[in-house]
């Protein structure tokens, strides 16, 4: 498996514009998580899907944020109208259902620059 | 709220020596305790966790943790650096039976390493 994989790498977008982020999860994991990781406040969590049902979004900034997951296999990050302060590094990150065994695996992330 | 604090923003090293990141945490309840590492432009990846059992970890790179119930700690120590240890390290918890991906984090520790 090639891994989590996020499009784009880089996105530089200008304050007002509708931004959207992709992830590709695991095959066969069933959670998955955007992060958001910036200078002054670290990594948190902004949303988490298991079986492509939101779980828990308490962690999304505002109304302008919001995530889909359509099926297993794609979920989009969008924010609009972007803001300067929404540049960061985006994550996101799929796992199995617990066990021992395993462990969540992040993608490279999106670095979101809003001008 | 479940939160973590690592005390070290950034630590400097030389080669050889040795190293420990301190991590605490608070929360009432059992939790899961990790630490991830991030290279330089690269995304996280898991170093070590502790679940239950032994309370001191080993993880890949020759990195190991211990956990202490009774200081909420779980600090991370390497007896010998390398410059390819230089990173950002973060240490994170969720609780017990949650997703391994649900995970809270502390701001990140970063290494510089000189050679």
């Amino acid at each position: 498996d090639a891994g989590v994989i996020q499009s784009p790498r880089h996105e530089v977008t200008e304050m007002g514009q509708e931004v959207t982020l992709r992830c590709k999860p695991i095959s066969g994991h069933d959670y998955l998580f955007w992060y958001r990781q910036t200078m002054m406040r670290g990594l948190e969590l902004l949303i988490y899907f298991n079986n492509n049902v939101p779980i828990d979004d308490s962690g999304m900034p505002e109304d302008r944020f919001s995530a889909k997951m359509p099926n297993a296999s794609f979920s989009t990050l969008k924010i609009q109208p972007s803001e300067p302060r929404d540049s960061a590094v985006y994550f996101c990150a799929s796992s199995e259902a617990f066990r021992l065994n395993t462990e969540a695996f992040f993608g490279q992330g999106t670095r979101l620059t809003v001008v | 709220a479940q939160s973590v604090s690592q005390h070290n923003h950034h630590v400097i090293l030389s080669e050889a020596a040795s190293l420990e990141l301190g991590c605490n945490y608070s929360y009432g309840g059992t939790v899961n305790l990790f630490w991830y590492v991030q290279y330089p432009g690269q995304h996280l990846q898991l170093l070590l966790k502790y679940f239950s059992g032994d309370p001191l970890v080993k993880g890949i790179k020759g990195f190991e943790a211990e956990f202490i119930k009774s200081k909420f700690s779980f600090n991370l120590r390497k007896p010998s650096v390398q410059w390819s240890d230089t990173a950002e390290y973060f240490c994170a918890v969720n609780e017990d039976g949650g997703s391994q991906g649900n995970l809270i984090f502390g701001k990140g520790t970063k290494l510089s390493v000189k050679p």
